[in-house]
């Protein structure tokens, strides 16, 4: 298993609410990435940083925003929850050529 | 559109028998990968084939690559019921892309004891 920890791991959430899904890892790699997997398995790239005070948006249109203040903590936000977000969040951060993913965030905005 | 698509979408199969499923690509590449995913959780990477390669082998996984017809095939030999899971292929188009990874679609794969 690899060192990079999500949490909630399940989240259950009402429309408006802000919500801040948690993703760190211990390896001390730079690049970082934030992916939505749909029900349908397809994973789409919203968030991705180069490193500390570096993030770049992905292919996915998305209403969150990231930070990378520290190397080893990349949060996800979402400022006001609405029902197209339910989706799983899975964290990942890459060294070298591999990619290593969290255990995923699944959110449910009722 | 994705960069990468796989084929079949699920796969059931008895245990002992092989594996093997598909992905196709749209653009060059610097190389390939496979990974896995377990019902619920992330991903895990499997194996990697540079676009120089043909093909790789690990364990009971043998991949190869095709670069003329921008494809893929993973096969797992002697599957076992353990081997059930999600398979994705990912694309590294190298450094100049932003050292992102584009995933296929993903194979649903049921081994049956």
């Amino acid at each position: 298993e690899a060192d990079i920890y999500q949490t909630p791991r399940y989240l259950v959430i009402g429309t408006g609410k802000k919500i801040t899904l948690e993703c760190s890892q211990t390896m001390g790699h730079d690049k970082m990435y934030w992916y939505q997997q749909d029900p349908g398995m397809e994973l789409h790239l919203i968030h991705y940083s180069y490193g500390v005070n570096s993030t770049e948006k992905g292919d996915l249109s998305s209403e969150s925003t990231v930070s990378r203040i520290r190397t080893e903590h990349f949060p996800l936000t979402l400022e006001s929850a609405r029902p197209s977000h339910t989706s799983q969040y899975l964290c990942a951060s890459r060294q070298a050529y591999e990619q290593y993913f969290g255990p995923g965030t699944r959110l449910t905005v009722t | 559109s994705q960069q990468g698509e796989e084929d079949p979408q699920a796969l059931s199969i008895q245990e002992g028998e092989n594996a093997t499923m598909n992905c196709s690509y749209k653009t060059s590449i610097n190389n390939l990968q496979w990974y896995r995913q377990n019902s619920g959780r992330g991903l895990v990477h499997l194996i990697l084939i540079r676009s120089n390669e043909r093909e790789k082998h690990s364990g009971r996984l043998r991949v190869t690559l095709d670069t003329s017809k921008k494809s893929s095939s993973l096969l797992i030999t002697a599957s076992r019921a353990a081997d059930t899971a999600s398979y994705f292929c990912a694309t590294d188009l190298g450094a100049g892309t932003g050292n992102q990874f584009y995933f296929g679609t993903g194979t649903s794969l049921t081994v049956i004891p």
